[in-house]
């Protein structure tokens, strides 16, 4: 079955911990991006990635690590650092092609929240 | 100014009614246009893409208009499964999308 997941669904931490969102794509999808939505707001990029063992930092990548070692997945760390980390994160992927902007399909999401 | 801004709303509309949104955008570089639906406490979901030309997929119509710089997406006989929140999408530089903040509908009997 194709598709975008993520884990996990549903994500408590303590202050001063740092936690890791999985997403994994089976879609054979190029790139790969991590957004956060807060309510309200529109979605804001953290960080994206368009090949294995490259990625770019996004508009709010401060407090976020990520890392593309297989190009089926891409994992965020948010870390300590990140002083308001509670929010809607998303991953999505596409199917990336020089010269051109291709539409971006996203997983289930994770709701990390901050005790 | 935001790079993409829609009306948040809500568009509160009787079922069968047709209902149109607009969205501008700033980046007279964009060069793709989408509009995605996201239900409440759930991830977008592509809707449609928009073409320079236009395109209609059912009960769904996308406009661009380049010159004036926004989109639009009209729906027909509206449905109560229609009630989402609609968001507006354009490209920015390098592989970025610029989302707007949304537009709610809720379609009521």
């Amino acid at each position: 079955d194709g598709g975008i997941t993520q884990s996990p669904k549903y994500l408590f931490r303590k202050e001063g911990q740092n936690v890791t969102l999985s997403c994994e794509q089976n879609l054979n999808h190029d790139a790969m991006y991590w957004y956060r939505q807060d309510p309200g707001q529109g979605l804001r990029l953290i960080y994206y990635s368009q090949i294995v063992n490259d990625f770019q930092k996004g508009d709010i990548a401060e407090g976020y690590s990520v890392s593309r070692e297989k190009k089926e997945s891409f994992p965020l760390t948010v870390t300590s650092a990140q002083k308001n980390p509670t929010a809607f994160y998303l991953c999505a992927t596409s199917s990336w092609a020089v010269h051109s902007y291709n539409e971006q399909f996203f997983g289930p999401g994770t709701r990390l929240t901050v005790l | 100014r935001k790079e993409v801004e829609q009306d948040p709303g809500p568009f509160n509309v009787p079922e069968g009614a047709t209902v149109a949104f607009n969205c501008t955008y700033s980046n007279s570089a964009s060069q793709s246009f989408f509009w995605y639906r996201q239900d409440c406490r759930k991830e977008p979901k592509l809707l449609m893409s928009v073409y320079s030309s236009g395109n209609e997929d059912g009960r769904f119509t996308a406009q661009l208009n380049r010159a004036s710089q926004y989109i639009s997406l009209l729906i027909r006989d509206s449905k109560l499964s229609d009630s989402a929140t609609y968001l507006c999408v354009a490209t920015g530089t390098a592989s970025k999308l610029t989302f707007g903040t949304g537009t709610r509908l809720q379609v009521t009997l």
